[in-house]
């Protein structure tokens, strides 16, 4: 089983939905969770952090973590044809922190 | 003016050769990485380098040789190509102290092996 499981679509949908992504994980330790944002042939960027457990809104994203279940989620309202890009999920423990695991990334398509 | 910048872009190469990818960063950050992404966009750790001192090293074939003169530089060379080595490098950084370790990435390097 990976560290992390993350669907790699790709999920298409239309100008104006709201869209969910999501992140399971195997690892308890894992303090940090973050969502990456990486256009095509580009490198990822940082979208978003959220430390342990709650939600956390950036404008139109919001991410939420459930450590109980050990799984994260990214919503993005009102979805524009910009946001078209993979997301991938992050994560990484709170001691040290130097190795980062990363989900394999769900490709989005947003239709105009 | 590019936080971490890597060079070349893009390279095609034969297999067999050796080449190498370099990579600067001006956010004055402490670890650096090289990360593969594979064709499903798998992204993987290969090295970290923390202040010029080797601290992760994946398991990695020992084709695959990263150097660090100082810290806001690491460079990746890799000797006897294989077809398999096609990819995108991501170079990257962190500040040891940032929440959560937050990555920064370059713009990557695409190699191809033919």
């Amino acid at each position: 089983q990976k560290e992390v499981e993350q669907d790699p679509g790709p999920l298409s949908v239309p100008e104006g939905a709201i869209v969910s992504l999501n992140c399971t994980y195997s690892n308890s330790a894992f303090q940090y969770f973050m969502w990456y944002r990486q256009y095509s042939r580009k490198g990822p960027e940082l979208l978003m952090y959220t430390y342990s457990s709650g939600n956390k809104e950036d404008g139109r994203f919001t991410a939420q973590v459930d450590k109980s279940s050990k799984y994260i989620s990214l919503f993005i309202r009102d979805s524009q044809p910009s946001d078209s890009a993979t997301y991938l999920c992050a994560m990484t423990g709170g001691t040290g922190g130097f190795k980062t695991i990363f989900g394999a990334g769900t490709r989005l398509f947003v239709k105009a | 003016d590019t936080a971490v910048s890597q060079t070349p872009k893009y390279l095609v190469t034969q297999m067999g050769n050796d080449k190498s990818i370099k990579c600067e960063q001006n956010l004055g950050h402490d670890t650096m990485y090289w990360y593969k992404q594979d064709s499903k966009k798998f992204l993987k750790i290969m090295f970290s380098y923390n202040n010029k001192e080797l601290i992760i090293n994946e398991t990695v074939p020992n084709r695959f040789s990263p150097k660090s003169p100082d810290k806001a530089h690491l460079n990746l060379h890799i000797n006897s190509l294989e077809l398999g080595d096609s990819a995108v490098y991501f170079c990257a950084t962190s500040s040891r102290g940032s929440a959560g370790n937050t990555i920064y990435f370059g713009e990557g390097s695409w190699l191809t092996v033919v």
